[in-house]
């Protein structure tokens, strides 16, 4: 069966500092992978998504960047955090257009 | 570009009234459709789909009909329950490997 993991559950790291976020997926091949983040009381914002390794499409222009040097591998990366990073992101997965599976996503607090 | 509208929240009911969470979404051509649950704490999962026009998904109660013609798919729940309080996201994909939300409806049923 197919699985996500998603680390780590949270995070406090301080204005300007570096940030790597790492999701993996199990038990699927070429899954299409997403990174969304939810801000305290909003909505959940897509910001990257990737059809296969070294495809990246961003979706809002932003301090974070997002990469996928594996084929199930994919991550969140920022080389200076902002106050404004804080937030829940969410690491998925899907094929084609059956249902996404998420991870636990984790909760980033920049102070 | 392709786009998901829920109803604002936060909505709050009594245990045991109707339910209903109001969903249209922007597309060209013909998207899946799709409800996730966000239950406090967690990650997203899918609530139920529906994939071609008329086709009613249903899980837990819950229903949504794909309405092509007002592009609509609202989600409807005849009586609900304490356990049903969690965040609601109506979401879409089509074409692009793009899985894209609508802002989120935080639920609250009371005893």
């Amino acid at each position: 069966s197919q699985t996500i993991h998603q680390w780590p559950a949270t995070l406090v790291q301080p204005v300007g500092s570096p940030l790597s976020l790492e999701c993996t997926v199990e038990g699927t091949s070429n899954p299409n992978l997403y990174w969304y983040r939810q801000a305290a009381g909003r909505g959940l914002q897509l910001l990257f998504y990737s059809v296969g390794i070294g495809q990246i499409s961003s979706e809002v222009p932003q301090n974070l960047s997002a990469s996928r040097p594996q084929d199930r591998q994919f991550i969140l990366s920022s080389k200076k955090l902002l106050l404004s990073d804080s937030g829940f992101y969410l690491c998925a997965w899907s094929s084609e257009d059956t249902e996404a599976f998420f991870g636990q996503g984790t909760r980033l607090t920049v102070v | 570009g392709d786009s998901v509208t829920q109803m604002e929240g936060p909505v709050t009911l009594s245990e045991e009234a109707f339910l209903t969470i109001n969903c249209t979404y922007t597309a060209t051509g013909y998207p899946s459709l799709f409800w996730y649950v966000q239950y406090p704490g967690e990650g997203l999962q899918l609530l139920l789909k529906a994939t071609k026009a008329d086709d009613k998904g249903s899980n837990k109660g819950f229903e949504a009909t794909y309405r092509k013609e007002t592009t609509s798919f609202h989600l409807e729940k005849g009586s609900v329950q304490v356990s049903d309080s969690a965040v609601y996201f109506c979401a879409l994909y089509q074409g692009a490997q793009k899985l894209v939300f609508g802002q989120g409806t935080r639920l609250t049923i009371n005893p």
